[in-house]
């Protein structure tokens, strides 16, 4: 069964600091890897794409990672910011499919 | 352009009523997705379409879900009859065929009593 695993469940961090959320795929054959960012009450939005040759994408304080050997890939907020507070969903493209599969996301906590 | 705009936002309905979500995709995008979000289960695709006709149904829980799309610019969710465990975070979403990036609606929150 084509699986994507998200870690940690949930994250509380201090603003200023750095952290990082993990994504563990088995989906096959890979197309693309999305992390979305979805915040309260909102519907998700793309922060990042990566395609298998990819190994490092940046987008702002936003630093996505992908190993496809390993199928695993990261994603590092630098300085986090209160904003950062959200879900934070993982979302892996079958190749030659136009259904995408979805991990059940990180909730990240960013206190003051 | 205003994006997927979904409706109505909040649906707080009695057990058995039938309920309709509503969703108007981005202009020019030919796929659209009806997920289901909770917390036990995350985001779980239900239906999507591909120029308005449905191409995979299997993730629709039940037979009391129904999708339809009847033109390119407007798709339903109905749930006949509502039941409590239907609660949830229901989004749509449209994308074009070039492009895998999916845009999501604000959501409609159904809550089933």
């Amino acid at each position: 069964k084509n699986q994507v695993e998200q870690s940690p469940q949930s994250l509380i961090i201090l603003e200023g600091k750095n952290c990082t959320l993990q994504c563990n795929y088995t989906v096959s054959p890979f197309s693309n890897l999305r992390w979305y960012k979805q915040d309260t009450g909102r519907g998700p939005v793309s922060l990042t794409i990566m395609t298998f040759s990819e190994n490092t994408k940046s987008n702002g304080r936003y630093t996505a990672t992908l190993d496809a050997d390993t199928k695993q890939s990261s994603l590092h907020i630098t300085a986090s910011q209160l904003s950062d507070s959200a879900s934070y969903i993982c979302v892996v493209m079958k190749g030659g499919s136009y259904i995408p599969t979805f991990g059940r996301g990180t909730s990240l906590i960013v206190h003051p | 352009d205003a994006g997927v705009i979904q409706s109505p936002r909040h649906e707080v309905t009695e057990m058995g009523q039938e309920v309709t979500l509503r969703c108007k995709p981005i202009s020019g995008h030919d796929y659209l997705f009806w997920y289901r979000q909770t917390m036990m289960r995350g985001l779980e695709l239900l239906i999507y379409f591909n120029n308005n006709v449905p191409i995979d149904d299997s993730g629709m829980p039940e037979d009391r879900f129904s999708a339809k799309m009847p033109n390119a610019s407007f798709s339903t969710l109905k749930i006949q009859p509502s039941e409590p465990r239907d609660s949830a975070v229901y989004f749509c979403a449209s994308r074009t065929t070039s492009n895998t990036e999916a845009f999501f609606g604000q959501g409609t929150r159904l809550t089933v009593v």
